[in-house]
């Protein structure tokens, strides 16, 4: 079975400049998470899509940050205008549904100078 | 606000020296309680998942248990490659809720 698919792995951008994530989750698993996690920080929900839908977005800077979730399927997150502090690893999940296990994709490190 | 403390920050064991990890969880009834692995540069590994006390998990040389406040991953005579940051997540019992994931443990086992 294919696990969590991220690109790029790495990227390196100016301060506002703007930048998109890209998240294929596993086969079937409704649910799609983005995390946020900062180096020795545990990772902090971003935005959690049930299918195409918004479940939680209650942590997204939405001034800066947004996402979508086409077809229920892949996913896109987006940063605009970036700001030093959003250097940190992107982190997309995915699980089958309600009480279960979330897994992980590999994880974009996002680099602001 | 769910919480979750995990301790302590960092620990270094020789090869052989068994210890355990703790998770001390605050959540508004208890769904699930999960254990990660993340190795540098990586995504988490799912390790386990305990729904209620008194549950055990066993995986190797690793053992997950589970009371109503905490949650402890046992490490029985460790090898090097279990160097790693464990990270426990809570997930709440109402709705289709996310993980909320404590800061985690990271692990140095020395041969």
């Amino acid at each position: 079975e294919a696990g969590v698919a991220q690109s790029p792995r790495y990227k390196i951008i100016e301060k506002r400049q703007s930048v998109a994530f890209w998240c294929n989750p596993i086969s079937g698993h409704a649910t799609l998470y983005w995390y946020q996690q900062i180096l020795g920080q545990g990772p902090k929900l971003l935005i959690q899509f049930q299918n195409n839908g918004v479940v939680d977005d209650s942590q997204l800077p939405k001034d800066r940050f947004s996402a979508e979730r086409l077809k229920g399927v892949d996913s896109t997150l987006k940063i605009q205008p970036a700001k030093l502090e959003d250097s940190a690893v992107y982190l997309c999940a995915s699980s089958k549904g309600v009480g279960t296990e979330a897994f992980f994709g590999q994880g974009t490190r996002l680099t602001v100078v | 606000e769910d919480q979750v403390t995990q301790s302590p920050e960092a620990l270094r064991l020789q090869e052989g020296e068994s210890s355990s990890l703790n998770c001390s969880y605050t959540v508004s009834g208890l769904r699930g309680l999960f254990w990660y692995r993340q190795d540098p540069g990586k995504g988490p590994e799912f390790l386990f998942t305990l729904y209620s006390a008194g549950e055990e998990k066993e995986k190797e040389r690793l053992k997950a248990t589970l009371t109503k406040k905490e949650s402890f991953l046992h490490i029985t005579a460790p090898k090097p490659e279990d160097s790693a940051t464990y990270l426990c997540a809570v997930q709440r019992g109402s709705g289709n809720t996310p993980l909320v994931f404590g800061k985690g443990t990271r692990l140095s086992v020395i041969a």
